[in-house]
């Protein structure tokens, strides 16, 4: 079975605060993905990496930044985390071979900023 | 652009009863399409996925969900729903660039005894 896990369940974080989350899968995928949850609004993707140092922006960057170092490892980063972070984010990944792939989707990781 | 609307928010169901649970999509090319759930704090899991080899989709635990081009739309039925289908779905489809999927805003399935 693929195995996405993410560093931490739960996060509390002060406003300004550098914040790490990381996320790690076990399949080889190419694709890693991050995405931000938040009642009403479904899932909004935030930053995608489709090989190894390479990333492309999803659909709300902003305040964000990623890294992919290895294959196997995905961070996303608040560089200076704010009150309107405070969400669910979901970690995700999946293979590059076809359009039929589906994708992987870790625990989930949910932060607070106060 | 590829985009999936989910009609209702919240779904309440008695055990034992259809679920259906409606989703529309808009894509400009032929489309791939997804239903996804949510547990209560959890990460989400493929119930199923349609990608142009049967209009008529089976899924895990009893779901199936039609694809009817005509309509544009991929809604998800279970004959008879469980207490354990309580959870949050998700509707997606594959992004034009072939990579990221492009979720709906969800909906809440309640199941009542």
């Amino acid at each position: 079975d693929v195995k996405v896990t993410q560093s931490s369940r739960y996060l509390v974080k002060r406003t300004g605060e550098k914040v790490f989350l990381e996320c790690v899968q076990d399949m080889d995928h190419e694709n890693m993905f991050w995405y931000r949850q938040d009642p009403g609004l479904g899932l909004r993707l935030i930053y995608f990496s489709y090989d190894v140092k390479m990333k492309e922006k999803g659909d709300i960057p902003e305040g964000y930044s990623v890294s992919r170092e290895k294959k196997e490892r995905f961070s996303l980063i608040l560089e200076s985390a704010s009150t309107n972070q405070t969400s669910m984010y979901l970690c995700a990944s999946s293979l590059a071979t076809s359009f039929f792939y589906e994708q992987y989707f870790g625990p989930g990781t949910r932060l607070t900023v106060t | 652009a590829q985009s999936v609307t989910q009609l209702g928010s919240h779904v309440s169901v008695s055990e034992g009863a259809l679920v259906l649970l409606r989703c529309n999509y808009s894509s400009s090319v032929p489309p791939y399409l997804f239903w996804y759930v949510q547990y209560p704090n959890q990460g989400l899991q493929l119930l199923l996925k349609y990608t142009s080899a049967a209009t008529l989709v089976k899924g895990i635990n009893g779901f199936e969900a039609e694809f009817k081009k005509s309509e544009t739309s991929f809604h998800l039925t279970k004959p008879s729903a469980h207490m354990s289908d309580a959870a949050e779905y998700f509707c997606a489809v594959m992004g034009q660039a072939g990579t990221a999927l492009i979720f709906g805003k969800g909906t809440t399935l309640s199941v009542s005894s």
